[in-house]
């Protein structure tokens, strides 16, 4: 089976520096996605990652551990519109299906 | 970048009817698109992979006869929740993955969503 794992809720300051985790233990992997959900729409892709490291992509930055099952998304300079769902999706190594954590919502305060 | 649309964006139905949601890749063709369910406040869970010339794969738990999903062609998927009833209420959001090119990372482009409420 698949379980992956984050925080519910976290609540951060604007111009702050956040970091949402998240654990895996999946049959497969073949990557580990970050997806930004405001409420009501559909997920937007923030970051990809495969290989061990860090990604960086402006303020928005992942890191993976691939022997450790983990990962985390940093949000730097936070702002009051990074207020939303993050989920974090583990990609199947078989089948390329997308597997999704629970989210966790992001409270930005001012 | 790569959009997917859904049809409808919204739809009301009598508990016992049949609605169906239409997926589309509007600028890259996908093999596979992918069906989803979210509840309130809950991550997405995934329903089904639907392939572009075969049946679909349904996850566990989830009826095939209950959500019936075709993929017509490289560019539409459609599920149809059939004898809907008020336990379907939720929000089913589709996404499609673009026919691999070289060098390309793969990933999921994901619908707007479409919101079903059956009363």
């Amino acid at each position: 089976g698949q379980n992956i794992d984050q925080p519910t809720e976290m609540t951060a300051t604007e111009g702050a520096i956040v970091q949402i985790n998240c654990t895996y233990q999946t049959s497969g992997f073949n990557g580990l996605f970050w997806y930004q959900q405001h409420a009501g729409e559909a997920p937007t892709f923030l970051s990809y990652n495969v290989l061990d490291g860090l990604e960086e992509k402006g303020r928005f930055s992942s890191f993976l551990s691939r022997s450790k099952g983990y990962s985390y998304l940093l949000l730097k300079e936070l702002q009051m519109k990074d207020s939303a769902s993050y989920l974090c999706a583990v990609r199947d190594g078989n089948f390329n299906k997308f597997y999704f954590g629970s989210g966790t919502k992001l409270n930005v305060k001012p | 970048g790569a959009v997917v649309s859904q049809h409808p964006s919204r739809v009301i139905c009598k508990s016992g009817t049949s609605v169906k949601i239409e997926c589309r890749s509007l600028d890259f063709q996908a093999t596979t698109m992918f069906w989803y369910r979210q509840f309130p406040k809950k991550s997405l869970m995934l329903m089904a992979t639907s392939n572009e010339g075969s049946k679909a794969t349904y996850e566990q738990g989830v009826e095939k006869d209950k959500f019936l999903i075709n993929h017509a062609s490289l560019t539409l998927s459609t599920l149809t929740v059939t004898s809907a009833h008020p336990e379907d209420s939720s929000f089913y959001i589709c996404s499609a993955r673009p026919i691999e090119t070289s060098g390309r990372k793969i990933e999921q482009f994901f619908g707007p969503g479409t919101r079903l409420t059956v009363l």
